[in-house]
């Protein structure tokens, strides 16, 4: 198994300029997340999926959309790139639903590292 | 929000000694958990602990919770070079909420 898979690895872009990060999991989880982390950092939730057909907002969701395309692929499209979102984005899974309530262990990505100019 | 708070931010140590971080949380959480994140990679999951449970181990880790301070602890014993990484706890919640995290560097 791949676990979770995203592309690309890296992107430059101009400001005003849009792009979409991909990414896939083949671990058939429920939930996906799509996390922002500037360098020396933590991680800050963008968006979530708590399962295929739903989507929420986490704490820094503006500049952002996003798309659960089927179970295994969660898309984050940037519309308008600023070069405040110059950061490192990372898609995450978990095997049960982020609604669940219960334990979950979540399963990263390698990450895909967007600089804005 | 059931973000965590690590402390120290950074922290460097020899190797072959033991590495003590800590989180601390504001609200209650039920369960709480430790990941790793080696540099320019994504998170690992090490370890999760229960609101139940006051210790656990898992190889050379322990992590103990107290849920009347809100807090854990990571002990990492006879640390190796390839322990250097970040360490970050999260509560569980829906979904995880990730701190700054703990810098450890294990010099040889």
């Amino acid at each position: 198994n791949a676990g979770v898979t995203q592309t690309p690895k890296f992107q430059v872009l101009k400001t005003g300029q849009s792009m979409t990060l991909q990414c896939a999991q083949d671990m058939n989880h429920n939930s996906m997340y799509w996390y922002q982390q500037d360098p020396g950092m933590g991680l800050r939730l963008i968006y979530y999926s708590a399962s295929e057909g739903t989507t929420d907002k986490g704490e820094v969701p503006n500049g952002y959309n996003v798309s659960r395309l089927n179970k295994r692929e969660f898309s984050l499209r940037l519309e308008s790139a600023a070069p405040s979102q110059t950061s490192v984005y990372f898609c995450a899974s978990s095997a049960r639903g982020a609604r669940a309530g219960r334990p979950y262990e979540q399963y990263f990505g390698p990450g895909t590292r967007l600089t804005v100019t | 929000s059931q973000q965590g708070e690590e402390d120290p931010q950074a922290l460097s140590i020899q190797e072959g000694e033991n590495a003590t971080m800590n989180c601390s949380y504001k609200t209650s959480i039920n369960n709480l958990q430790w990941y790793r994140q080696n540099s320019g990679r994504g998170l690992v999951h090490l370890i999760l602990i229960r609101s139940n449970e006051r210790e656990k181990h898992s190889g050379r880790l322990r992590v103990t919770l107290d849920t009347s301070k809100k807090s854990s602890s990571l002990l990492i014993t006879a640390s190796r070079a390839a322990d250097t990484a970040s360490y970050f706890c999260a509560g569980i919640n829906t979904p995880l909420v990730f701190g700054k995290g703990t810098r450890l560097s294990v010099i040889a």
